[in-house]
């Protein structure tokens, strides 16, 4: 069984440009989280998402970013105009819904130059 | 969030076993208590979950106090690739979870 997958796993970007930050939940699973981890500090909730909905999105900045999760494909995780503030290792968790655990997946590391 | 405290480091020698302690005093009465855990350049990774009982897995056992206010992580046997960062949450279903700054946990060869 595969995991979760994300891709890229490194991704370098130049202020002002996009960052698309994709996410391949379990087989089966319908609920998707992101998580972002700042250098040297905790990781911190971003989103969860339930095919084609957003649950909470209480974690993400309101401007800038945005979050997906079609009926058909992989999350997708969206920084607009990057900053270097937004260099950060980015996880994807996803989980077949209830009191299931969630399954991360290796992360994205993304850095802006 | 109900809140966790836990130490911010423990030190163990490798093949001893090892208890990771979680205060949580303000834990609801339908609050899981979930472990998980962070290799160094990884995700985090499922260690273990339970409500009132002790659980025992393959990972560690989980042996939760009686007024529910902390729980201690077991791992029985530590081995090198059990150094990490171990996160005491405290959640139910579907919720998002509330990392802490957890325990770094060292082993000694």
């Amino acid at each position: 069984n595969a995991g979760v997958m994300q891709n890229p796993r490194h991704l370098v970007r130049r202020r002002g440009q996009e960052a698309r930050l994709r996410c391949s939940p379990v087989k089966g699973h319908s609920h998707v989280y992101w998580y972002r981890q700042l250098p040297e500090e905790g990781l911190k909730f971003m989103v969860y998402l339930q095919k084609e909905n957003i649950i909470d999105e209480s974690g993400m900045p309101k401007e800038r970013f945005s979050a997906e999760f079609p009926k058909e494909g992989p999350s997708i995780l969206r920084i607009q105009q990057v900053v270097r503030g937004d260099s950060a290792a980015y996880f994807c968790a996803s989980s077949p819904g209830g009191l299931h655990e969630q399954f991360f997946g290796p992360g994205t590391r993304l850095t802006v130059l | 969030d109900a809140k966790t405290t836990q130490p911010n480091s423990m030190e163990s020698n490798e093949e001893e076993p090892v208890h990771l302690p979680c205060n949580h005093s303000t834990i609801s009465g339908t609050d899981y208590i979930h472990w998980y855990r962070q290799l160094p350049s990884q995700g985090p990774e499922y260690v273990i979950h339970g409500l009132t009982s002790n659980v025992n897995n393959r990972m560690a056992s989980l042996a939760i106090a009686e007024d529910r206010k902390s729980s201690t992580l077991i791992l029985h046997r530590a081995t090198l690739r059990d150094a990490a960062v171990y996160y005491c949450i405290l959640g139910f279903g579907n919720e998002k979870l509330t990392f802490g700054t957890g325990t770094r946990l060292t082993i000694i060869p």
